[in-house]
């Protein structure tokens, strides 16, 4: 167990639906990412987010977007689904703490979308 | 921007034997981490290994060791004494040691056939 948790497990929905998915990061980790594999494909960096602030983009679609609150949990929208959206999405949290330079990701189970 | 290249879609090995996994990046930075992660079929991201790109020496997990050739921009993973449960994916990835840009840079990844 990573100490990642993300929810839900499974999703399957219809094209032009709206989706959140959720991340809990690892007690006192202050960085969220957000990963997108498709079908038995590396994973592609989507965006990261610190203490929550945006710090990094990726390859995001404009129809996508993250938060991460107060808490730390962070949540990933997808919206207007189309099907080629179908794919696993990993949160991964760090610490990241400034002039820290090893500070190793852990990975959540993934949440697997299904557009229909 | 950083890139990872794995060129080795599938492998197979026999249980017991020895199996080498290859993987090329690119980079102008002089300073950075390299990864290998298993992703088995129950899709969970496991860190296998890890190399620190200005420690010269390569790193040694149990039946896990790394070559890394940083001239080459080389980094292969051996698999020694093969087992079953070494069956699944293998990712190469990327990541930078400066704070804001290190969400990981993935290959396409291996599969690796255990055969008994």
């Amino acid at each position: 167990d990573s100490g990642v948790t993300q929810t839900p497990k499974h999703l399957i929905t219809a094209t032009g639906q709206r989706v959140t998915l959720r991340c809990s990061p690892r007690s006192g980790d202050l960085s969220v990412y957000w990963y997108q594999q498709s079908l038995d494909q590396g994973l592609q960096f989507l965006i990261q987010y610190y203490n929550g602030e945006e710090r990094a983009k990726g390859n995001i679609l404009e129809r996508f977007s993250a938060q991460q609150f107060p808490d730390l949990h962070s949540e990933l929208n997808l919206s207007s689904l189309e099907l080629g959206d179908s794919a696993l999405y990993f949160c991964a949290s760090s610490v990241d703490g400034f002039g820290q330079r090893n500070t190793e990701a852990f990975f959540g189970q993934g949440t697997r979308l299904t557009v229909v | 921007a950083q890139t990872v290249t794995q060129s080795q879609p599938e492998m197979s090995v026999q249980e017991a034997e020895t199996v080498t996994l290859s993987c090329t990046y690119d980079t102008s930075e002089s300073d950075y981490y390299l990864f290998w992660y298993k992703q088995p079929p129950s899709r969970q991201m496991i860190l296998v290994i890890r190399q620190e790109a200005y420690k010269q020496q390569n790193a040694t997990e149990n039946r896990f060791s790394v070559n890394f050739q940083k001239a080459a921009k080389s980094f292969s993973l051996k698999i020694s004494d093969s087992q079953l449960g070494d069956a699944a994916m293998y990712f190469c990835a990327y990541r930078t040691i400066y704070t804001g840009r290190r969400a990981l840079t993935f290959g396409s990844g291996t599969r690796l056939q255990v055969q008994p």
